[in-house]
C-alpha cells in the first residue's frame, strides 16, 4: 500500500534556528515529491517539486532533498521566521498503468516558531 | 490573475440538504483537481479533468457527490443528499500540467453539516 508518513507531527522552534522535516514513502512508482506549506483558514501553497533525478532543490530558505533509494525527503528551514508557522504537507506522486495521476499525501508536520 | 477562486467559503447546511461547491481556476490552467481535508484523514484527491473532461474519480467517496466541469473557467462540486460526515474544508486546485507542474489552491470552501 503506498503511504506517506511525516515526521515530527509538530514542532515548536524559536525564532531564527533552523529545523528539518521529514518524509518516508512507500510509493511505487515514483513521480515526483511535492513539498506544501499550508497556514492556518488558507489553501497549500507549494514549495518544491522534485523528480526522481533531484536531490535537493531550494526555494528561499527552504531547501527539501530526495533520496529516491531510501525514499526519504526531507525539508530543512533555515533562520526560521514567525511567518513559518504553518503545517507543511509532503505529497508523492505516481501514475497509474493507465496513466492517471495519483497523490498520496502526508498527514503534515504542524511547525510553530516562538519569538 | 485573481488565483483560483472557490465559493462560498462557508457553508451550513442540515443533513439531507443540496450542497453545490463553485470554483472558477487559472485562466489557461488545463487541469482542475477537487480535493477535502479534514483533521482525521488529511488531504485527500476526490477528482480531477483535463480539458473539462473528468479523468480519474475514484477517490469521490460515494454516489452522493458528483462533479462537473461544463467549460474551461467553471467547475462544481455537489453533494446530495449531503450527511454530517461530510463536514471537511473542500479545495480545488488547478495546473498547468497534470504532474509536474505546481497546482495553485483556492483558499477552500470550510463545510459544515448538521
Amino acid at each position: 500500500k503506498n503511504q506517506v508518513e511525516q515526521s515530527p507531527q509538530s514542532l515548536i522552534i524559536l525564532e531564527g534556528k533552523n529545523c528539518t522535516l521529514q518524509c518516508n514513502y512507500t510509493v511505487s512508482p515514483f513521480s515526483n515529491l511535492r513539498w506544501y506549506k499550508q497556514d492556518t483558514g488558507r489553501g497549500p501553497v507549494s514549495l518544491t517539486i522534485m523528480t526522481f533525478s533531484e536531490n535537493t532543490k531550494s526555494n528561499g530558505r527552504y531547501t527539501a532533498t530526495l533520496d529516491a533509494d531510501t525514499k526519504q525527503s526531507s525539508l530543512h528551514i533555515t533562520a526560521s521566521q514567525l511567518s513559518d508557522s504553518a503545517s507543511y504537507i509532503c505529497v508523492v506522486s505516481t501514475l497509474s498503468s493507465g496513466g492517471s495521476y495519483i497523490p498520496t499525501f502526508g498527514r503534515g508536520t504542524s511547525l510553530i516558531v516562538h519569538p | 490573475d485573481a488565483g483560483v477562486i472557490q465559493s462560498p467559503r462557508h457553508e451550513v447546511t442540515e443533513m439531507g440538504q443540496e450542497v453545490t461547491l463553485r470554483c472558477k481556476p487559472i485562466s489557461g490552467h488545463d487541469y482542475l483537481f477537487w480535493y477535502r481535508q479534514t483533521m482525521m484523514r488529511g488531504l485527500e484527491l476526490l477528482i480531477y479533468f483535463n480539458n473539462n473532461v473528468p479523468i480519474d474519480d475514484s477517490g469521490m467517496p460515494e454516489d452522493r457527490f458528483s462533479a462537473k466541469m461544463p467549460n474551461a473557467s467553471f467547475s462544481t462540486l455537489k453533494i446530495q443528499p449531503s450527511e454530517p460526515r461530510d463536514s471537511a474544508v473542500y479545495f480545488c486546485a488547478s495546473s498547468l500540467n497534470r504532474d509536474g507542474e505546481t497546482q495553485y489552491f483556492g483558499p477552500g470552501t470550510r463545510l459544515l453539516v448538521l
